[in-house]
């Protein structure tokens, strides 16, 4: 079984500024990948990045990246120089190796302010 | 545009009734996935198909819920009976087969149900 926790249900970030959104994890795996989404008010849900557990470097998609700490089950997303377009709900999520179904936490709700 | 299309996107019915959504892939996929978002709440994992064969079922689906992928292309979600908890966001997923479990799911706009 795996389960996701997402701590903070609403953060908020200054257009510009750097924001990172907690997530951590729990699986029995020992082959697993890890994922953060993104659903847009009213808008279907974008994979943002994605992290293959065997790695040890961190995931990073332009303004977008990971601090996998495996040993801590944490696994935070980064965005810089953040943008308005960047305001949505993000998820984090998990995924088995041995199976195909997404195990998503509740969500953070990321406001960014002029 | 190829992407994950549902329909209906919005679908408001008195309790007892029945209700089908539909969800068309992307063409060339051949897994396919429903989720369930209530408010406030991630998506939940309900099934999952790859091409027309049902592999893994949630037991989030009772046994008013059902789900088919003829031919292995579209699939419909069927409700039965539909009772106020059912009210949530139902998403479709498509993936290929591939290139292992970590394929990228697609995510399809929702079907918002509304059980009054």
């Amino acid at each position: 079984a795996q389960t996701v926790t997402q701590s903070q249900p609403e953060m908020s970030v200054q257009e510009a500024e750097t924001v990172t959104l907690s997530c951590t994890y729990d699986t029995s795996e020992s082959d697993y990948y890890l994922f953060w989404y993104k659903q847009p008010p009213s808008r279907q849900m974008i994979l943002v990045i994605r992290q293959e557990a065997y790695k040890q470097q961190n995931a990073t998609e332009n303004r977008f990246s990971v601090n996998f700490q495996k040993a801590a089950k944490s696994f935070s997303l980064k965005i810089s120089d953040s943008q308005l377009g960047d305001a949505a709900m993000y998820f984090c999520a998990s995924l088995g190796g041995s199976n195909y179904k997404l195990t998503f936490g509740k969500g953070t709700l990321l406001t960014v302010n002029p | 545009d190829t992407g994950v299309s549902q329909d209906p996107r919005h679908k408001i019915t008195k309790r007892g009734q029945n209700v089908t959504f539909r969800c068309d892939p992307i063409s060339e996929h051949n897994r396919l996935y429903w989720y369930r978002q209530t408010l406030g709440q991630g998506p939940e994992f309900l099934t999952y198909f790859q091409n027309e064969a049902q592999l893994e079922k949630s037991r989030l689906l009772s046994d008013r819920f059902s789900a088919e992928r003829p031919k292995g292309s579209f699939s419909t979600l069927e409700i039965q009976r539909t009772e106020q908890g059912d009210s949530a966001m139902y998403l479709c997923a498509s993936s290929l087969q591939f290139g292992g479990p970590n394929n990228e799911q697609f995510f399809g706009p929702g079907t918002r149900l509304t059980v009054l």
